[in-house]
């Protein structure tokens, strides 16, 4: 009964490292998204897929890369960190297919990310 | 851009109800009302949604008034890990050209023992 699985929880990079964050879900679910949490922002939308082998931009995609060839693995690689993006990020997951509005999205506990 | 307005913060005493209320009063007929909670250093969970009539989990129910500008989200008996940040979201039937979430800045609910 995993759900939305991340790793690493916490992580510290120094600016210009790169790092991929992992995010698995084993529910099947076809729409998986990228979130970063930064206080008094709210979550943003960093990247989105709707099924394997298909990615798009969400609201904050500078700086972030994305894949997904599998149904059930979407990480995120970080190319050249910097401390604007230290930030707490999370990975969710839904079903697809019908009205997206009506899935609930399940999300995992978050990567911790500082960028000295 | 939340479409929604929740209040800043509300104490309820253990093994009462609580009751969270949410205004979305320029919400569309195709437009789901949504609940999630964050509890602290863990990512945002799911509760409840619900599109016109009243709906119930092993959660809490969802109550939304009849003209569907307002609703009220009911923990019926609320326990000290039910202190959370409360989110009241509206979503498109079909979810929007990314299909995001829109958290605004929610409720803190703290439970008192």
């Amino acid at each position: 009964n995993a759900g939305v699985t991340q790793t690493p929880k916490f992580q510290v990079l120094k600016t210009g490292q790169s790092m991929t964050l992992q995010c698995a879900q084993d529910m099947n679910h076809e729409y998986m998204s990228w979130y970063r949490q930064d206080p008094g922002m709210g979550l943003r939308l960093i990247h989105y897929s709707v099924g394997a082998g298909i990615t798009d931009q969400g609201e904050v995609p500078n700086g972030y890369n994305v894949s997904r060839s599998t149904t059930e693995d979407f990480p995120l690689r970080l190319l050249s960190a910097a401390p604007s993006q230290t930030s707490v990020y999370f990975c969710a997951s839904s079903p697809a297919g019908g009205l997206l509005g009506n899935q609930p999205q399940h999300f995992g506990d978050g990567t911790r990310l500082s960028i000295l | 851009d939340a479409k929604t307005t929740q209040p800043p913060s509300m104490d309820c005493a253990e093994g009462r109800a609580a009751n969270l209320p949410c205004n979305h009063s320029t919400i569309s007929g195709n437009e789901y009302v949504y609940w999630y909670r964050q509890i602290h250093s863990q990512g945002p969970q799911y509760i409840i949604h619900g599109l016109k009539n009243n709906e119930t989990n092993e959660m809490a129910s969802l109550i939304i008034t009849e003209d569907r500008k307002s609703s009220t989200l009911i923990l019926p008996h609320a326990t000290l890990r039910d202190t959370a940040v409360y989110y009241c979201i509206v979503r498109p039937a079909d979810g929007g050209a990314t299909n995001k979430l829109i958290f605004g800045t929610g409720t803190l609910l703290a439970v008192q023992p």
